[in-house]
């Protein structure tokens, strides 16, 4: 089983949609949680950190839910430019800080 | 500033030879890593270098070394390439610790192997 497991999508939504993405991790010494956003062909660059108490960043939300080891990222009012891969990321204290990445969410918005 | 800057962009081997890939920071980071990314894979770390003169192996670090050569700049060489590592390679860095969570990227060496 993978450390970290995502839906790999593709989510195709309208412009204007609302779309949620989950991420399960299966360890539970896992102590940080990310997400990043990585278009086609490009580098990963980070998106948001994931608190424990959830957190907002302009249209998008992410969401920490420890008991069901799931973080979540709510996309509101989709842009064009919000068609992307994003990536779930976990930091575990027993892995030496190290990130571990899921697979990827791809994301289509279409006009 | 530039942030992490890699070379090659892109690279064609024949099974046997042998490469080193460049990555250099400027952000006066610590920490560095080499990662290579497969389809439906993620991201998988090969070596990283909490700081400048460690290395260290990571998940899939088989068929490569690696070289700190100072603070700015961490090599990966591939010894005897295989079309098993026709991949991606992203090297980034970052503070060390809790500071991990946010790593700069570079962009990316596309290797194939033939």
């Amino acid at each position: 089983r993978k450390e970290v497991e995502q839906d790999p999508g593709p989510f195709n939504v309208p412009e204007g949609a609302t779309v949620a993405f989950n991420c399960t991790y299966s360890n539970s010494a896992s102590q940080s949680f990310f997400w990043y956003r990585q278009d086609c062909r490009k580098e990963p660059k980070l998106l948001m950190s994931v608190y424990s108490s959830g957190n907002e960043d302009g249209r998008f939300t992410a969401q920490l839910n420890r008991a069901s080891q799931y973080i979540s990222l709510l996309i509101r009012d989709s842009k064009l430019s919000d068609s992307a891969t994003y990536l779930c990321v976990v930091i575990s204290m027993d892995s030496s800080y190290k990130l571990i990445f899921g697979s990827g969410t791809r994301l289509l918005v279409r006009p | 500033n530039a942030g992490v800057t890699q070379t090659p962009k892109f690279q064609v081997l024949k099974t046997g030879q042998s490469m080193t890939l460049q990555c250099a920071q400027d952000m006066n980071h610590n920490s560095m890593y080499w990662y290579r990314q497969d389809p439906g894979m993620g991201l998988r770390l090969i070596y990283y270098s909490a700081s400048e003169g460690t290395t260290d192996k990571g998940e899939v670090p088989n068929g490569y070394n690696v070289s700190r050569l100072n603070k700015r700049e961490f090599s990966l060489r591939l010894e005897s390439a295989a079309p098993s590592q026709t991949s991606v390679y992203f090297c980034a860095s970052s503070e060390p610790g809790r500071g991990q969570g946010e790593q700069f990227f570079g962009p990316g060496t596309r290797l194939t192997v033939l």
